[in-house]
Parts: structure tokens; sequence; C-alpha cells
């Protein structure tokens, strides 16, 4: 089946600092991936949408200069927090898409931050 | 705009049946998705229904009615295992983007 892994699983950072979560798919090519946010006994928000070689689409409320995406590879990508705060503390997810027209996303395991 | 109401809580017991509900208003509909999560974990795919009907996939049954914007998560033979979040989610138009519902979180009781 698709796999997609996260790295770190999980890091603490400390407020001011940056930093950066990979998503991979394993065993297929990614077209598309999502970020998603979840914070404690909260659905999960959509943070953008990453499409490979492109910019990212973020959603409203969610500032781009932040989170940054780079989409470099169709089995790679970054959300880098850029001088996160303690609001930044959650559990971040990425899913991945094969392509257009796919019934599911694969999703990642998920990687928690926390922001001291 | 987009909304997915589904109950916040239930409870149920073990071998029981249960049923989560899952209501939704998009803009455009291109497939509804249930997937479980249980705490600290990321969510796992159960079932994906695109025409009206009910989808039955071992103990788990996902129902739709696009007219009605309605489905339901149907879990049978409850475990103690299957106590988890389930989430409901829309693709509301081809741009592969999915929302999700703010799930539902099962208790299940021995």
């Amino acid at each position: 089946g698709a796999v997609v892994s996260q790295h770190p699983s999980w890091v603490i950072c400390k407020s001011g600092t940056s930093v950066k979560i990979e998503c991979r798919s394993l065993d297929f090519q990614a077209t598309t991936m999502f970020w998603y946010r979840q914070f404690p006994k909260q659905s999960l928000m959509l943070m953008a949408t990453s499409n490979e070689g492109s910019k990212a689409t973020y959603e409203q409320g969610v500032e781009k200069d932040k989170f940054l995406i780079n989409h470099a590879s169709l089995t790679l990508s970054t959300l880098t927090v850029t001088s996160a705060h303690p609001e930044d503390s959650s559990f971040y997810i990425c899913s991945a898409a094969p392509g257009t027209g796919i019934d599911e996303q694969y999703f990642g395991p998920g990687t928690r931050l926390t922001v001291t | 705009g987009q909304n997915i109401d589904q109950p916040t809580e239930m409870t149920a017991t073990e071998g029981a049946i249960v049923q989560i509900n899952c209501t939704y208003q998009t803009s455009g509909f291109n497939g509804l998705f249930w997937y479980q999560q249980h705490a600290g974990e990321a969510p796992t795919f159960l079932s994906y229904n695109v025409l009206d009907g009910l989808e039955e996939k071992g103990r788990f049954s996902s129902f739709l009615s696009r007219s009605k914007g309605y489905s339901y998560l149907l879990l049978k033979e409850l475990q103690m295992k299957d106590s988890a979040s389930y989430l409901c989610a829309v693709r509301g138009n081809r741009d592969d983007k999915i929302i999700f519902g703010k799930g539902t979180r099962l208790h299940i009781l021995p």
C-alpha cells in the first residue's frame, strides 16, 4: 500500500527558532501534498496545498511567510515553521495524493511540535 | 461556504452497532470520506462514497445521499479498539482538497 512518512515525529524548539518538517511519499509519486494542523481534541485544519514545482496554495488565515512550503520533488514536501511561537505548538500532518482523480489521500504519521 | 456537521461524542457498548451521522453543505461535491483517528495518531482511511448508496467493508459500512447532503458510518460488532475519533470529510470540487468535519469521539463501554 501507499506509505507516507514524516520526519521528525516530534520536535521541541525554543520560541523564535525555525523548524522544518519533511513529508515523503515512499512508494508512489505525489503530485499533490497537503499540510494539516490539528489542535488537541479538534479536527484537522487544512493549511495549504502543495504542488510539485509550483507555489503552494494557502488556506485563508494561514500566513504564507510564517509557514514556508517547498515541494521540490514528486516524493518530498517540506513545511518550515519560521520564528515559532508557543501558539504554533500543534500536531502537523501531511497527506499525499498520487494524482488527480484519486479516491483517497494517504496520511503521514504526523509531527508533534512543541514550542517552549 | 463549506460546513460539515457531525456529533461531537457518542457512546456505545462492546458488541453493539453504532451509526455516526454527517451532514454537509459544500460548493460542489466530489466524494465523501470517513477516517478513523486514534489519539495522537494520524487518520486512517475507512471508506469513500461518491455515488448514492451503501458501501460495505467488513464491520464498517458507509452510506451517502447526495440530494440530502447526508452520510453515515455504521460500525457493527463493536470492539474496544474501535474507541477513536471518526472524521467525516468532503471533497467539494475537483481540486483534490478535502475538508474535514470536527470529528466524532466514539467511546466503547465493556
